[in-house]
């Protein structure tokens, strides 16, 4: 079945405690993403990867890194989280190549740092 | 600056009524592509329908529609004959010839008995 995968799907943390929020995909995308959503903001994209060894920010990427080495995997690391970073988060791929490609999500993963 | 305003934060239809969500857009890029997503209760981010900006016709996928109005930057989606399954939030995104998206904030939509 193509479908991209989180993992952890829950996650709660203390605030500085380094954490990696894995993805994986097995529709050979080489569009890779992700997102945060927060109450009343919709959905926010922090960093997105063309292919391998090429990531962008997107629009909130402080406080996040992330690292494309395999085309399957686009993990998102929290290197000290903070009580901010409390959001549901979801990775997202596609093809590229135009517009029209649609995002593929993953089941999210929610998040709480205390 | 790119953006994408939808301006109903929730909304009620009568089961079997046609529905219509708002969704406007802000951008210089002469190359993008509006999508809807769809949210139950469950989280799962559900696609609906896409419209590239260079299309002429409005897309149409089943019992959704995109009623595209370039001139106007706006994205409306239209449900018809609404169903108590599509009870959700609703996101309008926008994803621009630099493959950065941006999402709004969302519509709730309940579809009454």
């Amino acid at each position: 079945e193509a479908q991209v995968t989180q993992n952890p799907r829950y996650l709660i943390t203390v605030t500085g405690k380094k954490l990696t929020v894995t993805c994986s995909q097995n529709m050979n995308h080489e569009y890779m993403s992700w997102y945060r959503q927060d109450p009343g903001l919709g959905l926010r994209q922090i960093y997105y990867s063309m292919n391998v060894e090429v990531t962008d920010k997107g629009d909130v990427p402080e406080g996040y890194k992330v690292s494309r080495k395999e085309k399957r995997n686009f993990p998102l690391i929290l290197e000290s989280p903070s009580p901010n970073q409390t959001s549901l988060y979801f990775c997202a791929s596609s093809l590229t190549g135009g517009n029209a490609n649609v995002l593929t999500f993953g089941a999210g993963s929610r998040l709480t740092v205390l | 600056a790119q953006k994408i305003t939808q301006t109903q934060p929730g909304m009620f239809v009568q089961e079997k009524e046609a529905v219509t969500l708002d969704c406007t857009y802000d951008t210089s890029d002469p190359s993008y592509g509006l999508f809807w997503y769809k949210q139950p209760s469950s989280g799962e981010m559900i696609f609906l329908i896409y419209q590239g900006s260079y299309d002429q016709q409005n897309a149409t996928e089943g019992r959704y529609s995109l009623n595209f109005q370039k001139a106007r930057k706006s994205a409306n989606l239209v449900i018809s004959a609404s169903q108590l399954g599509d009870s959700a939030m609703y996101f309008c995104a926008m994803r621009t010839s630099g493959n950065q998206f941006y999402f709004g904030t969302g519509t709730s939509l309940t579809v009454i008995p």
